[in-house]
């Protein structure tokens, strides 16, 4: 079976720190992959997503990048962190339709 | 552009009693549907999910939703709420026109369950 894995659980940076968020998927190949972000009290928002290894289209401008260096590895990175940044940041993946399954999510807390 | 609308940010009901969470959609072709819940701090789980056919369809944990193409809506219902049930509901929409593209998600209802 499929299992989605994000990490960390938790993590606190301060302004202008940078950031690496990891994902990465398990008995599937190909999936699509996507990072969403969630603001407290607020839906998801989707910041990136991906088709293929290297593949990466963003939905909304800003502070964050993402890339994929392996078929089922997503990174979600930022070079500076803004206080804005913070938020619960989601990562699922689909294969074939359009459903998406999501990891446990990484709580950023930008100080 | 596909939109989706959860008009009601926050829910309480008893325990036992009924449950109905409203969902409306904007979207040019034939839409998927779906409904994630999600416990406080975790990630989204899916509840049920509609492709095409039957317009009930039955999910996880005891939950159906309904499409009504005529009223763009897919309404989320459980007979009777276990306290287990708060927690927050997503609806969310896509389609065979969005090629690889995400979901886009309403912006949630709160279910609180009184005892």
């Amino acid at each position: 079976s499929q299992t989605i894995h994000q990490w960390p659980a938790t993590l606190v940076q301060p302004v202008g720190s940078p950031l690496s968020l990891e994902c990465t998927v398990e008995g599937t190949s190909n999936p699509n992959l996507y990072w969403y972000r969630q603001a407290a009290g607020r839906g998801l928002q989707l910041l990136f997503y991906s088709v293929g290894i290297g593949q990466i289209s963003s939905e909304v401008p800003q502070n964050l990048s993402a890339s994929r260096p392996q078929d089922r590895q997503f990174i979600l990175s930022s070079k500076k962190l803004l206080l804005s940044d913070s938020g619960f940041y989601l990562c699922a993946w689909s294969s074939g339709t359009d459903t998406q399954y999501f990891g446990p999510g990484t709580r950023l807390t930008v100080l | 552009a596909q939109s989706v609308t959860q008009p009601d940010i926050h829910i309480t009901v008893s325990e036992g009693a009924s449950l109905e969470l409203r969902c409306n959609y904007s979207y040019g072709a034939t839409p998927y549907l779906f409904w994630y819940v999600q416990s406080p701090g975790q990630g989204l789980q899916l509840l049920l999910k509609y492709f095409s056919g039957d317009t009930l369809v039955q999910g996880i944990k005891g939950f159906e939703a309904e499409f009504k193409r005529s009223q763009s809506s897919f309404n989320l219902r459980k007979p009777s709420v276990h306290w287990s049930d708060a927690a927050e509901y997503f609806c969310a929409v896509g389609g065979e026109d969005t090629g690889r593209r995400a979901l886009t998600f309403g912006s949630g209802t709160r279910l609180q369950v009184q005892p």
